[in-house]
């Protein structure tokens, strides 16, 4: 079973509706991160959590990490085609490994 | 600006043949690794290492080699291909304990037929 579930596995919406992407773990996270992937190219780092109960935002995009720092989402406001891709959430889990989610594949329809 | 450098970007290797990923950093990080990413799978560590001389295995190290010489470098090498390691390798570095960002090399593309 994976460390790390993320949800949905893809997502489709419509041009300029807001979405949410869910990373779980039954474990306590030290460190959350936030990487996005356009089809056939490399990883792009978004964003990095570590402290209960932060939020962290850039552009249309904000993370949390919840309070118990087992769950981390990802909220997209207002998205655009240039959203579309891959989110993979990461995870230091006190392992010395950063364990991934299976990523969500975010498509973005006119 | 390098960053994290792979080579080579894509690769066709016939069953049975070795070869080596290459990936350097130039960031005088001391945490590196190798994943591998195939569909619905996600990103699966195969090798990583904390410091020169030190190298352990992740999730899927099966079939594969790592040394790790310098703080620089880190080869991923494929002993004897086999069509399962049809994938995308990913290498990443960064700096130890929690807090540094994690920086990714752009992929390397692999196909054993």
């Amino acid at each position: 079973s994976q460390e790390l579930e993320q949800s949905p596995q893809s997502l489709i919406v419509q041009e300029g509706k807001n979405l949410t992407i869910n990373c779980t773990s039954s474990k306590t996270l030290y460190g959350l991160y936030w990487y996005k992937q356009k089809y056939g190219e490399g990883l792009i780092f978004l964003m990095m959590l570590q402290k209960g109960g932060e939020e962290k935002s850039h552009e249309k995009i904000t993370a949390k990490l919840d309070e118990k720092k087992q769950q981390s989402s990802l909220h997209i406001t207002a998205s655009q085609p240039s959203h579309a891709g891959i989110y993979l959430c990461g995870a230091d889990i006190g392992n010395e490994k950063l364990t991934f989610g299976t990523g969500t594949r975010l498509t973005i329809i006119p | 600006n390098a960053g994290v450098t792979q080579t080579p970007k894509f690769q066709v290797l016939k069953t049975g043949q070795s070869m080596t990923l290459q990936c350097a950093q130039d960031m005088n990080h001391e945490y590196m690794s190798w994943y591998r990413q195939d569909p619905g799978m996600g990103l699966r560590l195969i090798h990583y290492s904390v410091g020169a001389g030190i190298t352990d295995q992740g999730e899927v190290p099966n079939g594969y080699n790592v040394s790790r010489s310098t703080t620089e470098d880190f080869p991923l090498r494929l002993l004897s291909a086999a069509p399962s390691q049809t994938s995308v390798y990913f290498c990443a570095s960064s700096g130890t304990g929690s807090g540094n960002t994690i920086y990714f090399g752009e992929g390397s593309w692999l196909t054993v037929v």
